[in-house]
Parts: C-alpha cells; sequence; structure tokens
C-alpha cells in the first residue's frame, strides 16, 4: 500500500464552524506533513510530525491545530477560519524526510 | 525570499520530442533535489531525485541533470508523452530537512 488518503475530499465551512481534515498512510512511514497550496502556487509546509510528535510549526496561525493520534493517522482541526485560508490542503508522509508522497488534497473553501 | 525558482509558466512540446523544464536555486546548503509531477485534483506524485554528489540521474524516460556551479537543475522527459501534460514542481532539502518548492511549470505535450 503505498497510498496517502485525505478525507473529505472538498470542505465548505462558515468562519464560525469547527471541522477537521484527516490523513492516513499505512506505509509504516515517521513523519507526517501538511501543506496549503493556494491557486497557481507551490505546496507552503505548515506542519512535520516525526515519530508522532510536531518536530516543525511554520508560524502557523493556532486557528490551525495539527494532532497525531498514531503513526497512520494526521489531524488538522479548524476553528474560526478566515476566507483567505481557503485553498488545497495536501498531507504526506515519508520514511526520511526525503522522498514524501503526498494525499490528493481537502478543497477548502471558508465562507 | 523565492529559493527555488521555475522561471518558465508554461511550456508546449509535441509528442515524441523532447521536453526540458528547468529550476534555479540560490540557497548553496540545498543538498538534495526532487520533481514531482502533479495533476489537477491530485496530489503531487514523486518523480525522480538527485543528491548534490551527482549530476546526473535517470529512471527510463525522466533524466534529472544538477549543475551545482551554476545552481540549476532541469529535468528532461524522451520522449514525451500527452499523459505527461501536467504541472512540474521542482523541490530542494537541506540535510534532509523541509522540502522547499518552486511555483511550477506546466507542461502540455500536444498529439
Amino acid at each position: 500500500d503505498t497510498e496517502v488518503t485525505q478525507t473529505p475530499k472538498h470542505l465548505v465551512m462558515g468562519m464560525t464552524n469547527k471541522k477537521s481534515l484527516k490523513c492516513e498512510q499505512h506505509m509504516g512511514h515517521r513523519a507526517m506533513y501538511w501543506y496549503k497550496q493556494k491557486a497557481k502556487k507551490p505546496p507552503e509546509l505548515m506542519f512535520v510530525y516525526s515519530y508522532e510528535k510536531l518536530s516543525i510549526n511554520e508560524s502557523v496561525p493556532s486557528r490551525f491545530s495539527p494532532e497525531c493520534p498514531n503513526s497512520s493517522l494526521l489531524n488538522l482541526h479548524l476553528h474560526a477560519l478566515q476566507p483567505e485560508d481557503s485553498a488545497l490542503y495536501l498531507c504526506a508522509s515519508s520514511q526520511g524526510t526525503l522522498k514524501q508522497f503526498f494525499g490528493p488534497g481537502t478543497r477548502l473553501t471558508v465562507l | 525570499d523565492q529559493q527555488v525558482k521555475q522561471n518558465s509558466p508554461s511550456l508546449s512540446v509535441q509528442e515524441g520530442r523532447i521536453s526540458i523544464l528547468n529550476c534555479d536555486y540560490t540557497n548553496s546548503m540545498f543538498d538534495y533535489f526532487l520533481w514531482y509531477k502533479k495533476y489537477p485534483a491530485e496530489g503531487p506524485t514523486f518523480l525522480i531525485s538527485i543528491s548534490s554528489i551527482k549530476d546526473k540521474n535517470e529512471d527510463g524516460r525522466f533524466t534529472v541533470f544538477l549543475n551545482k556551479s551554476a545552481k540549476h537543475l532541469s529535468l528532461h522527459i524522451v520522449p514525451s508523452q500527452p499523459g505527461d501534460s501536467a504541472v512540474y514542481f521542482c523541490a530542494a532539502s537541506v540535510y534532509g530537512n523541509k522540502l522547499v518548492f518552486g511555483a511550477g511549470t506546466i507542461l502540455r505535450v500536444k498529439s
């Protein structure tokens, strides 16, 4: 199984809502990542988990809260988002840091 | 500060010909480089990588060339196929730390 899965595929939420994005991998990878990608821009790193511990937070606003319940799962909890947070949110995993496998992403729209 | 640059937003190539995608970087500490391909509504897919101790790496139709003195790398696709039409991202890392992505180049292969 060389797949990273993400749910939901699409999410529309209001600025007062609380929602969560989910990511799962069964490749035994020990590093998992959240990226944000705006249209016509490259993916931007948000968070890195290594061995289920948060190792990198790229100064992401606290309205984004990551969680790694176990080595296969990664969540991104969303609360009080702004319309400018609308983007494609990508999850990735890797054994080391170099060759990262990406999921299909969640297309988030904040109204 | 854009450390990884893909200066061509798009490239159009005839089927069967060579596609050459270029990438420049500014950080001389980068020691690993990767190319990813991305179709619409999908996550990036790893294509090929190269370590800074090498100047060439081949995998089937894909070859990556690295010119460290010029801080330049390129991806050659020979022969190009219509299914290669996608966005191609160049990425780089320092000592296995986070990946830094370029802005991407849209490749269109015409049949």
